[in-house]
C-alpha cells in the first residue's frame, strides 16, 4: 500500500528554521517525483515545487524560490520542506504528493498534511 | 504562468442533481488538465487525469473531458459523499498551478 505520511504540526516564531518531512512507503521512492503543495489558511492549492529523489534534481515555482529548500533522502525514502526564516504569513497547510513521471503527469497520492503556524 | 480559472467558485445542489464545472485555462495545454476532490481538514484527491481518464478507484459517476483551454468535470448524479471542493490543475508545465477552486454545498 502506497502511503506517505508526514511529521505532525509545528508551532515556531517568525525567524526561526523548520524542516518538515514525508517519508514514503510501499513503492520504488526514487521513481517518482515528490511535490510539495501549501494550502494557507481558507485558501486554495499552490505548487511550491517539486523534486526527482533518484537525484535530486528540483523544481521550484518562482513563487517559492530562494524561500524554500526541497530535498531528499533516498536511502530512507524521506522528502523534506525547509526553511531557514520562517514569516509569520509561512502559516499554513504543507502536503507532499507523489508525482507520476512520464507524459500527463498528476499527484496519485498525498500525504496527511503538515500545519505550521508562525506568530510570535 | 499558466492561470487556471474555475465556474463556478461555489454552487448549490441536491442529491441526484447533475453537476458540472468548468475549468479554463489562459493558453492551450492540450490535454494536460487534472481533476482533485477536497474534503475539509482532508487532502486533496485524485479524481481524473489526463482531461478525461477516470483514476483508479475513484466513483465512475465522475467524468472529465475538453482539451486546449476549456475543460469540464460532471458529477453524473451527486451523492452525500461528493459535498466538498474540487480544484483543476494543469501539468503542461512548470510552474503547474491549480484553480481557485469549485465548492459544491447541500442545497
Amino acid at each position: 500500500e502506497v502511503q506517505l505520511v508526514q511529521s505532525g504540526a509545528e508551532v515556531k516564531k517568525p525567524g526561526e528554521s523548520l524542516r518538515i518531512s514525508c517519508k514514503a512507503s510501499g513503492y520504488s521512492f526514487t521513481s517518482y517525483w515528490i511535490t510539495w503543495v501549501r494550502q494557507m489558511p481558507g485558501k486554495g492549492l499552490e505548487w511550491m515545487g517539486r523534486i526527482d529523489p533518484s537525484d535530486s534534481y528540483t523544481n521550484y515555482s518562482p513563487s517559492f524560490q530562494g524561500h524554500v529548500t526541497i530535498s531528499a533522502d533516498k536511502s530512507i525514502s524521506t522528502a523534506y520542506l525547509q526553511w531557514s526564516s520562517l514569516k509569520a504569513s509561512d502559516t499554513a497547510m504543507y502536503y507532499c504528493a507523489r508525482t507520476t513521471s512520464g507524459s500527463y503527469q498528476h499527484f496519485d497520492y498525498w500525504g496527511q498534511g503538515t500545519l505550521v503556524t508562525v506568530s510570535s | 504562468d499558466i492561470q487556471m480559472t474555475q465556474s463556478p467558485s461555489s454552487l448549490s445542489a441536491s442529491v441526484g442533481d447533475r453537476v458540472t464545472i468548468t475549468c479554463r485555462a489562459s493558453q492551450s495545454i492540450s490535454s494536460y488538465l487534472n481533476w482533485y476532490q477536497q474534503k475539509p481538514g482532508k487532502a486533496p484527491k485524485l479524481l481524473i487525469y489526463a482531461a478525461s481518464s477516470l483514476q483508479s478507484g475513484a466513483p465512475s459517476r465522475f467524468s472529465g473531458s475538453g482539451s486546449g483551454t476549456d475543460f469540464t468535470l460532471t458529477i453524473s448524479s451527486l451523492q452525500p459523499e461528493d459535498f466538498a471542493t474540487y480544484y483543476c490543475q494543469q501539468s503542461y508545465t512548470t510552474p503547474r498551478t491549480f484553480g481557485q477552486g469549485t465548492k459544491v454545498e447541500i442545497k
